[in-house]
């Protein structure tokens, strides 16, 4: 089975400054996604960006970026020039790329809470 | 296009009360996903539902939650009788199942308190 660990319970960032959010996996499959949810207190999970695992480029979304390494099962999340509306828990998640019955379920960290000061 | 819509998003019960939540998934997702989140954790599957099929409800605990996705469009999941570990939020979830990132929409939660 996978498992995701987010071993940063908590980060603080001043607006427009940088934070980094780590999150390690553990799998035997070669291939497969990764993704970084943001849950506002509003309680809505919203996709802030996905990986492919076979893609070597990381991905980048406006200000969010990513820092994939495969071999080291790292997958960071980087986000630049923080807002006040950063602030939010940030889960990582894994979801196999094998196609079975249950394709396409996530398998989540714990979270990071992000808290973003002005 | 609408979003997954859940109810209630609030709940409070006594233990060993029953309570049900119910899921609408965006239109032709046929994937549904059921989610629980206790607080300081991330979520954790509970059942997942391809069109009115289940296909994966192997984290559901069966002695007291029940879950239903009747025609394969609306869903309901059921606590009967409720423990005090079982306050958490419940996040409903749905997908397109086609290949590549396969993206899930989730609701915004029903929280639930037992005291």
């Amino acid at each position: 089975a996978q498992t995701v660990t987010q071993s940063q319970p908590e980060m603080s960032v001043q607006e427009a400054e940088t934070v980094t959010l780590s999150c390690t996996y553990d799998t035997s499959e070669s291939d497969y996604y990764l993704f970084w949810y943001k849950q506002p207190p509003s309680r809505q999970m919203i996709l802030v960006i996905r990986q492919e695992a076979y893609k070597q480029q990381n991905a980048t979304e406006n200000r969010f970026s990513v820092n994939f390494q495969k071999a080291a099962k790292s997958f960071s999340l980087k986000i630049s020039d923080s807002q006040l509306g950063d602030a939010a828990m940030y889960f990582c998640a894994y979801r196999s790329a094998i196609w079975t019955d249950s394709w396409g379920k996530l398998q989540f960290g714990a979270g990071t809470q992000v808290v973003v000061t002005p | 296009e609408a979003g997954v819509a859940q109810s209630p998003r609030y709940k409070i019960i006594e233990k060993r009360q029953s309570v049900a939540f119910w899921c609408n998934p965006i239109s032709g997702h046929a994937t549904l996903y059921w989610y629980q989140q206790i607080l300081g954790q991330g979520p954790k599957l509970l059942i997942q539902f391809q069109n009115n099929g289940v296909v994966d409800d192997s984290q559901l605990p069966k002695d007291r939650f029940s879950a239903e996705r009747l025609k394969g469009v609306d869903s309901t999941l059921k606590i009967q009788p409720a423990k005090l570990e079982d306050s958490a939020v419940y996040l409903c979830a749905s997908s397109v199942r086609t290949g590549g990132a396969n993206v899930l929409t989730f609701g915004a939660g029903s929280r639930l308190t037992v005291l």
